[in-house]
Parts: structure tokens; C-alpha cells; sequence
């Protein structure tokens, strides 16, 4: 079965700092898809990042960065410069393209101090 | 926000009941995901709806079902409501039958069964 791990149930970080979120999987596919999301404590889930497995780079998108380590099935967030609006809960996903379902993991509370 | 709605946003039923969720999706999205999100855990992939045709089910059970319309619209129906069927649901949209595409989520049905 697939699984998707974040092993961080909670973490905070200080406003305009940089903050680490982990997230490893377990795959035995060679192409899949490996998103963040991202639920505010409003509820709507919306898509932070998302890489391709074929892609060597790592995605970026503004403030948000991941750190993919195929070898290792380890699929990690950066968040720089952390602003108030990013508190919320992140959960890390995969999709293995052949199985067109994805699994999200338990998610990680980040919380952004003033 | 997303353009991906879903009513009601809060909803109160008794043991054995059964209830219907609805969901409109974002303009030109042709297929429709539902997740279960318990309190506390990521959301589960309940099933999958393209062009008015479900392609796609997780382990549940078959008292979940649903419906999607010409408009692109869908119901989830969930009969003989247990007390863990308390949870936060959600659909999501996305412009064509490939997982791998972005999904737009709408902001959750809070269910609480009695």
C-alpha cells in the first residue's frame, strides 16, 4: 500500500525565518507526482508546490521551495521568510501515475510567532 | 478562493440517517474528487467522478456513493450513518480525467453524526 509520512505533527518558526517540513513516501514506481498543500484554518485546502519525479530540479515557487531526494523517497518543504498567513496545516501527497489516486499524509501544524 | 463550492457547510444527522452532499465545480473542471478528512488526519480519497462516471474508489464502503450531472456538478451520498462518518468532506475539481493535473478544493461539509 502507499504511504505518505510526516513525521512533524507540529512545528513553529518566528516571523521571516525559514522553516523545514519533511515528508518521506513509499513507492515502487518510477514516475509519480509529489505534491504540498496547504489548509489555513479556514479550511480550503490549496496547492502550495507540486514536483514530477522525472524532473531532476527541485520546484519552487516563490517563498516555497522542496528538497526532492528520489533515492531516499524523501520529499521535504522550505518555506523562507515565513510570514503569519502561512500558519496553517501542511500536508505532503503522492500520486503514483498509474494508480490516479493521491494519498496525503497525517499533515504538520505550522504555526508563524510574531 | 477557488470557485469550487460546496453546501452546506455544516450539517447535523442521527445514527442511521442518510445525508447528501453537494458540490458545483470550478467552470470548465470536468472531474470531481471527494475526500473524507477526519479531525486531525490528511483526507482520504472516498472517489472519483469523469464526465458523469465514477472512475475511481477508495476502501469505502458501499454505502457511499455518488452522482455527478451534466454541469459537471456532483452529489456524495452517504446511507446508514455511522458515528464515524464524522468528519470534514470535501471535493475537489480539476480540468480533465488526469490525476496528475492541479485540484481545486472547496472549503468542506462539516458532518457530525449523533
Amino acid at each position: 500500500a502507499q504511504t505518505v509520512t510526516q513525521s512533524q505533527p507540529e512545528m513553529s518558526v518566528q516571523e521571516a525565518e525559514t522553516v523545514t517540513l519533511s515528508c518521506t513516501y513509499d513507492t515502487s514506481e518510477n514516475n509519480y507526482y509529489l505534491f504540498w498543500y496547504k489548509q489555513p484554518p479556514s479550511r480550503q485546502m490549496i496547492l502550495v508546490i507540486r514536483q514530477e519525479a522525472y524532473k531532476q530540479q527541485n520546484a519552487t515557487e516563490n517563498r516555497f521551495s522542496v528538497n526532492f531526494q528520489k533515492a531516499a523517497k524523501s520529499f521535504s518543504l522550505k518555506i523562507s521568510d515565513s510570514q503569519l498567513g502561512d500558519t496553517a496545516m501542511y500536508f505532503c501527497a503522492h500520486l503514483k501515475t498509474s494508480y490516479d489516486k493521491v494519498i496525503f499524509g497525517p499533515g504538520t501544524s505550522l504555526s508563524v510567532i510574531p | 478562493e477557488t470557485g469550487v463550492t460546496q453546501s452546506p457547510t455544516h450539517l447535523i444527522k442521527t445514527r442511521g440517517q442518510q445525508v447528501t452532499l453537494r458540490c458545483s465545480s470550478q467552470s470548465g473542471h470536468n472531474t470531481v474528487s471527494w475526500y473524507q478528512q477526519a479531525l486531525g488526519q490528511g483526507p482520504q480519497f472516498i472517489f472519483q467522478y469523469y464526465r458523469e462516471e465514477e472512475n475511481g474508489r477508495g476502501n469505502f464502503p458501499p454505502r457511499f456513493s455518488g452522482l455527478q450531472f451534466p454541469n459537471y456538478s456532483s452529489e456524495l451520498n452517504v446511507n446508514a450513518l455511522e458515528l464515524d462518518d464524522s468528519a470534514l468532506y470535501l471535493c475537489a475539481s480539476r480540468a480533465s480525467g488526469r490525476a496528475s493535473e492541479t485540484q481545486y478544493f472547496g472549503p468542506g461539509t462539516r458532518l457530525l453524526v449523533l
